[in-house]
């Protein structure tokens, strides 16, 4: 079964540096999520994207946070000056439409660590 | 104001059906129904969605009244792999609102 992949899988980082995140989505889906989950509490949306562009994003996605497809298969979250509240899991996810009834698929996740 | 109303947890044993319920009174006509496991250090994974009457798969079974504002999710014959918080979600579009989920416990 087609999946979604992260890289890294864990990434430690000190304060104030930058962080890209990788995503490779399953390849036919047009839809592409980044969520997080900080330790203990809910999933939380941050942006999607389609067609190249942001469609929607929550507002902890702030302007530290830029999402981008740099080619034909990757999906990246980069946040530009890491805080210690952005520890958490983050999840990519893609889905085939963009409609309810076209099931998120999610990879296994980034733990960041900021330091 | 919750979209969804679930149980924060819930026991059973291996071999046992286990169905979690969840409330969700405001749901809107475009709404699907959806259903996540989450295991720790994991993504959440799909399970099921429907949109009324009954749906099955090869891991569940989702049972949806007329009215629509709730939804039952069936997992027969559970095992100690099936401890995982359980999430239900009705959107209308693809973006997601994760509540806290059902924590299902599975013991031997």
């Amino acid at each position: 079964e087609p999946e979604v992949t992260q890289t890294p899988s864990h990434q430690v980082t000190q304060m104030g540096q930058e962080v890209i995140l990788r995503c490779v989505p399953i390849s036919n889906h047009l839809y592409f999520y980044w969520y997080r989950q900080i330790l203990g509490q809910k999933v939380e949306f941050l942006v999607s994207f389609y067609n190249n562009e942001i469609s929607e994003k929550s507002e902890i996605f702030d302007d530290q946070f830029s999402v981008e497809r740099p080619d034909g298969s990757n999906f990246t979250l980069k946040i530009r000056s890491t805080k210690l509240e952005d520890s958490a899991m983050y999840f990519c996810a893609s889905s085939e439409e963009g409609d309810s009834n076209s099931p998120l698929h999610f990879g296994n996740g980034t733990r960041l660590t900021v330091t | 104001l919750a979209k969804t109303t679930q149980p924060i947890s819930m026991d059973s044993y291996e071999g046992q059906e286990v169905n979690i319920t969840c409330s969700h009174n405001n749901i809107a006509t475009n709404d699907y129904i959806t259903w996540y496991q989450q295991f720790p250090s994991q993504g959440p994974r799909f399970i099921i969605q429907g949109y009324k009457t009954k749906v099955t798969n090869e891991v569940a079974s989702l049972f949806i009244p007329a009215d629509r504002k709730s939804s039952t999710l069936s997992l027969p014959r559970v095992s100690l792999s099936d401890t995982a918080v359980y999430y239900c979600l009705v959107e209308g579009y693809s973006t997601l609102t994760f509540g806290k989920g059902t924590m299902l416990l599975v013991s031997p």
